[in-house]
């Protein structure tokens, strides 16, 4: 089965210092991971994938995310914190083999960005 | 413009009513699922379609059920509301992987749902 960790429920960043997201999971073969961001009474928003290639994978609103094999890791990088990027942070794995429809989402971390 | 849209985005019922979330797309994905948050914000897989006439169970079991009698259509009924189904309900959908399109899933607003 396949599985996605999420181990902080709350992060809090001072504005404008670099931000830090952690997710690892648990995939048979390769996996296709996803981070979204929910603000509230809203659905989920896309904000970046890993399928293949470069390790490094840039999104929407300067968010970042490397991918590290070794670790099974995909953790959610900003260089400088806005207040507004305070919100909810999924992340999210599917396998990458047809046949496998189902993406497992993480438990979500609450992301507070402090003036 | 391409898009997912569920409705109604709020709704209050009382026990015993019958209920449908509807969920529709325009992008002409083939798979689509719905899902349940807590309120702790968790997300939980109820629901998913591969296609028209496809729909399987998640990994949280729901007294709810889905129909697929169109691409763009997936709607979740509850025949008979209770309290614990009090939630919000999110319904997604994605293009398969080996057609070249997007990997990504896309979700809609979602639907809050209160039974009193």
């Amino acid at each position: 089965a396949q599985s996605v960790a999420q181990p902080e429920d709350q992060v809090n960043v001072a504005e404008g210092n670099p931000l830090t997201v952690k997710c690892t999971y648990s995939v048979s073969g390769n996996p296709y991971l996803f981070w979204y961001v929910q603000y509230p009474n809203r659905g989920l928003q896309f904000l970046l994938k890993y399928i293949t290639g470069d390790n490094l994978v840039k999104g929407s609103y300067g968010f970042e995310a490397e991918f590290n094999k070794s670790q099974t890791s995909f953790h959610l990088k900003k260089p400088s914190a806005l207040v507004s990027d305070s919100a909810l942070y999924f992340c999210a794995v599917r396998a990458a083999n047809f046949g496998n429809e189902k993406l497992t989402f993480g438990t979500g971390t609450r992301l507070t960005i402090i003036p | 413009e391409a898009d997912i849209y569920q409705t109604p985005r709020y709704l209050v019922i009382g026990t015993g009513k019958k209920i449908t979330l509807e969920c529709s797309q325009t992008m002409g994905h083939d798979k689509m699922y719905w899902y349940q948050q807590d309120p702790g914000m968790e997300l939980h897989l109820i629901h998913y379609s591969y296609g028209v006439n496809s729909t399987e169970k998640g990994d949280l079991s729901s007294e709810s059920t889905v129909s697929r009698i169109r691409t763009e259509h997936f709607p979740l009924t509850l025949e008979s509301a209770r309290p614990s189904h009090t939630s919000q309900y999110l319904c997604a959908s994605s293009e398969y992987w080996d057609r070249g399109g997007n990997t990504e899933a896309f979700f809609g607003q979602g639907t809050r749902l209160t039974v009193v």
